[in-house]
């Protein structure tokens, strides 16, 4: 089945640890979004990739880095400059022009 | 002003009644349009897309006005299933991205 694939479900982040956030997926998309959603707050864009070896900043940027080395991938890294991180972390991918984007399931990411 | 601004709600309706939500948008240059759901620790999922001329999926129809930046989402025969955050998003391409921006969604209880 197509479908966008998110891991770990649950990461806990030690104190100036940087973590990475799996993402993957098999639709073919050439777009990869990750954003941030907090309680009661609207889903926040971190960063954005349409292409492979590309990729821009997001509303909210700072502390996180990402990568797009194949298609199918876009993983998220939570640097230790990160210093409330603690959120529910959704990836997402869609085709260009105006269709909608699609979701993973999501990683909740807690601070130890 | 936020670009996209929803009543957080909760709308709390008995089974059965027909519900609205209305959503707005400040930026002009959106050319898409989407509503999706939220259950409760979940990701978003999406309900349907906007058309100018509106369009409807069985108990739900979406509205689209232009001239007073808001969207609408109905919903006929509330079914207790229909429970969840119904989110509101608005899109534009920029640089060949679809850059999209959440509404913080709206709470629907369908009660028995």
């Amino acid at each position: 089945d197509g479908g966008i694939t998110q891991s770990p479900k649950y990461l806990f982040r030690k104190e100036g640890q940087n973590v990475t956030l799996s993402c993957e997926q098999n639709l073919n998309h050439d777009a990869m979004y990750w954003y941030r959603q907090d309680p009661g707050q609207g889903l926040r864009l971190i960063y954005y990739s349409q292409i492979v070896n590309d990729f821009q900043k997001g509303d909210i940027a700072e502390g996180y880095s990402v990568s797009r080395e194949k298609k199918e991938s876009f993983p998220l890294t939570v640097t230790s400059a990160q210093k409330n991180p603690t959120a529910f972390y959704l990836c997402a991918s869609g085709r260009a022009s105006n269709q909608p984007q699609h979701f993973g399931d999501g990683t909740r990411l807690s601070i130890l | 002003r936020k670009e996209v601004e929803q009543d957080p709600g909760p709308f709390n309706v008995p089974e059965g009644a027909t519900v609205a939500f209305n959503c707005t948008y400040s930026n002009s240059a959106s050319q898409s349009f989407f509503w999706y759901r939220q259950d409760c620790r979940k990701e978003p999922k999406l309900l349907m897309s906007v058309y100018s001329s509106g369009n409807e999926d069985g108990r739900f129809t979406a509205q689209l006005n232009r001239a007073s930046q808001y969207i609408s989402l109905l919903i006929r025969d509330s079914k207790l299933s229909d429970s969840a955050t119904y989110l509101c998003v608005s899109g534009f391409h920029s640089g060949g991205y679809q850059k999209v921006t959440f509404g913080i969604g709206t709470k629907l209880q369908v009660i028995p």
